[in-house]
């Protein structure tokens, strides 16, 4: 699976956009990008994932570049609740190996009142 | 229809004893996977299974830790013989198909006195 870089902290108003930004410029034309989060010590939650179309849901939207090495994630209206440390991963399933997802370092997301 | 569901939450063993962590996955989901987070540090895949079947367990050291997933109840891992540098966060994921987006449990803690 592809590597993935991402800003090692970040920081957002309240009620601001948080946009957070992930190069995986070896992506290969198969792979997904997929965003989780981890709150505290809870477990992960996922949040949203795509290939190469922008998808929107409840909880954020997904830009992925038109060469798709680079994606970004919005939050479009952060809540102290946000706080937390933001995955990008970049994962093919395969039915043979399943979904092995290769968590990174994550961005640091702090919302700030 | 309940998340997956991880116990104990909280499990402390003395050195040499055994643990064993016990994930139901969500309801319909026949993939299940393990993670462990070590203090301080970013969650690393350990097994995967689908229903009776090991099918990626290279995450997994060698010795001491096993996974099951049988066809009736939950999937279990146990730890042998534990050490201190067991002590850990332990989550369990569970999906329907081999995609990557997986839904985790809350983690099971496992501190070895």
């Amino acid at each position: 699976d592809a590597k993935t870089t991402q800003p090692p902290s970040m920081d957002c108003a309240e009620g601001r956009a948080a946009n957070l930004p992930c190069n995986h410029s070896t992506i290969s034309g198969n792979e997904y990008v997929y965003w989780y989060r981890q709150i505290h010590s809870q477990g992960p939650q996922y949040i949203i994932h795509g290939l190469k179309n922008n998808e929107t849901n409840e909880m954020a939207s997904l830009i992925i570049t038109e060469d798709r090495k680079s994606s970004t994630l919005i939050l479009p209206h952060a809540t102290l609740r946000d706080t937390a440390v933001y995955y990008c991963i970049v994962n093919m399933g395969r039915e043979t190996s399943g979904s092995r997802l290769t968590f990174g370092e994550g961005t640091q997301l702090t919302v700030n009142p | 229809n309940a998340g997956v569901m991880q116990n104990p939450r909280h499990l402390v063993r003395r050195r040499g004893q055994e643990a064993r962590l016990r994930c139901s996955p969500m309801k319909g989901h026949s993939h299940v996977y393990w993670y462990r987070q070590l203090p301080e540090e970013g969650l690393k895949f350990m097994v995967y299974l689908q229903k009776e079947n090991i099918i990626d367990e290279s995450g997994m050291p060698k010795e001491r830790f096993s996974a099951e997933f049988p066809k009736e109840g939950p999937s279990i891992l146990r730890i042998q013989q534990v050490v201190r540098g067991d002590s850990a966060a332990y989550f369990c994921a569970s999906s329907p198909t081999f995609s990557g987006e997986l839904f985790f449990g809350e983690g099971s803690r496992l501190t070895v006195l």
